[in-house]
């Protein structure tokens, strides 16, 4: 099992670009969700998705997209990138009742120049 | 204020000292309460989980909830520099409900 994989592992961005934040994962999880880290602020929820279909909006939702089409796929798209979405973001899955379990990816650094 | 306070650190302790991590919530609701461990540039890691109150060892490592305080503590044995990492605690009300988590205590085991 390849587990919960993301990529890129680091991304350079201007100003208003666009981008995709991929993420799989190879466990039959319902559930998945996408943190981004700041320094000093833990990991907060940007948005989640309990099965193929079916999105909602997490803590901090403003300035990202996502889908989920299929139980292995949950793309983090940035519709017009800020400086303010400079972090670190992470993927995470798990099965639908045992969220105290999740498995995080290796995460993607974001810089917004 | 926010519903889960943990101190941010760092944490800097000696090879082999009992290590005290700590957490506060404000949420009477909260069942279920985690330790994950996260080293630099990687995800977090489940570490250890608690259902309800007490206590919980898994080696080294012992979780303890006081639900009438509503404080919860991560006890490390023995400490080791492969310790160091920064350790968040996360709660929440239900198993099918969103977790909430503390900022993260950045620890360091000094040799």
């Amino acid at each position: 099992n390849a587990g919960v994989t993301q990529t890129p592992k680091f991304q350079v961005l201007k100003t208003g670009q666009s981008m995709t934040l991929q993420c799989a994962q190879d466990m039959n999880h319902e559930y998945m969700s996408w943190y981004r880290q700041d320094p000093g602020m833990g990991l907060r929820l940007i948005h989640y998705s309990v099965g193929a279909g079916i999105t909602d909006q997490g803590e901090v939702p403003n300035g990202y997209n996502v889908s989920r089409s299929t139980t292995e796929d949950f793309p983090l798209r940035l519709l017009s990138a800020a400086p303010s979405q400079t972090s670190v973001y992470f993927c995470a899955s798990s099965y639908l009742d045992k969220r105290e379990t999740q498995y995080f990816g290796p995460g993607t650094r974001l810089l917004v120049l | 204020q926010k519903e889960v306070e943990q101190d941010p650190g760092p944490l800097s302790v000696p090879e082999g000292a009992i290590v005290s991590l700590n957490c506060t919530y404000s949420n009477s609701a909260f069942q279920y309460f985690m330790w994950y461990r996260q080293y630099s540039r990687k995800g977090p890691e489940l570490l250890m989980y608690t259902y309800s109150s007490g206590n919980k060892e898994d080696g080294r490592f012992t979780a303890q909830v006081d639900k009438s305080s509503k404080y919860i503590s991560l006890f490390i044995r023995d400490s080791q520099p492969s310790d160091s990492a920064t350790y968040l605690c996360a709660m929440s009300a239900n198993s099918n409900y969103q977790l909430i988590w503390g900022a993260g205590t950045k620890l360091i085991i000094k040799p």
